[in-house]
């Protein structure tokens, strides 16, 4: 049974630029949310996508975007690269329901220079 | 806004010994807490949660522990191992928009 899986596992991108990251979540799961770790930092929810709609969304600008398809796999986008975007991209699935808990993937390391 | 903090940024215990981490939270509507641990290089792995309809879970030698009006929860580890060295995260849920604290790193050594 495969985890969580995340592509690429690590990118460098320079700034301005735009860039895709993609998850497929867990067998079994429908539901995937995304999240920013910074470097000494725990991750912050960036969305959720349930039913390939954006269900809920912390506090991010419009730059970063994101889609879910039929098969419940995901895409994060992020424009106009920031210095500041720099971090471990985290996607997680789960089971929507009343304990409801994330698997995670190992996460794309994204370097802006 | 950090509605969930975790103040000891890193703890050392002997192996054997009870590892304690801390965890505090501000938002009285969190109704689920869950611990992650986390590998160099891996995604964070679920360890245990529990409900705030309940002040202690067990699972193992893992034992969550919830206190409802202090808003704090901790996690016991017991006895402690060398492969539990890694980061702890605390997370609290309403379910869509898990907020984390900022991890503990936990060093057992032998």
């Amino acid at each position: 049974d495969a985890g969580v899986t995340q592509s690429p596992t690590h990118l460098i991108k320079t700034r301005g630029q735009q860039v895709t990251l993609r998850c497929s979540p867990k067998s079994g799961h429908d539901t995937v949310s995304w999240y920013q770790q910074a470097l000494g930092q725990g991750p912050q929810f960036i969305f959720q996508y349930y039913e390939e709609e954006e269900r809920q969304r912390g506090n991010f600008p419009d730059r970063f975007s994101g889609h879910q398809f039929p098969n419940y796999s995901s895409e994060l986008n992020v424009n106009a690269l920031l210095l500041g975007d720099s971090a471990l991209y985290l996607c997680a699935s789960s089971f929507r329901g009343p304990d409801e808990k994330l698997f995670f993937g190992s996460g794309t390391q994204l370097s802006v220079l | 806004d950090q509605q969930v903090k975790q103040n000891s940024p890193s703890l050392s215990v002997q192996e054997g010994r009870i590892s304690i981490l801390n965890c505090d939270y501000t938002n009285s509507m969190f109704d689920y807490f869950l611990w992650y641990k986390k590998y160099p290089a891996e995604g964070p792995t679920f360890l245990i949660s529990i409900s705030s309809i309940k002040d202690k879970n067990e699972d193992g030698r893992f034992t969550v522990f919830l206190n409802k009006s202090a808003k704090h929860l901790s996690l016991h580890i017991v006895p402690s191992q060398p492969g539990d060295s890694a980061v702890y995260f605390c997370a609290a849920s309403p379910l869509r928009d898990m907020r984390f604290g900022a991890g503990t790193r936990l060093t057992v050594k032998p």
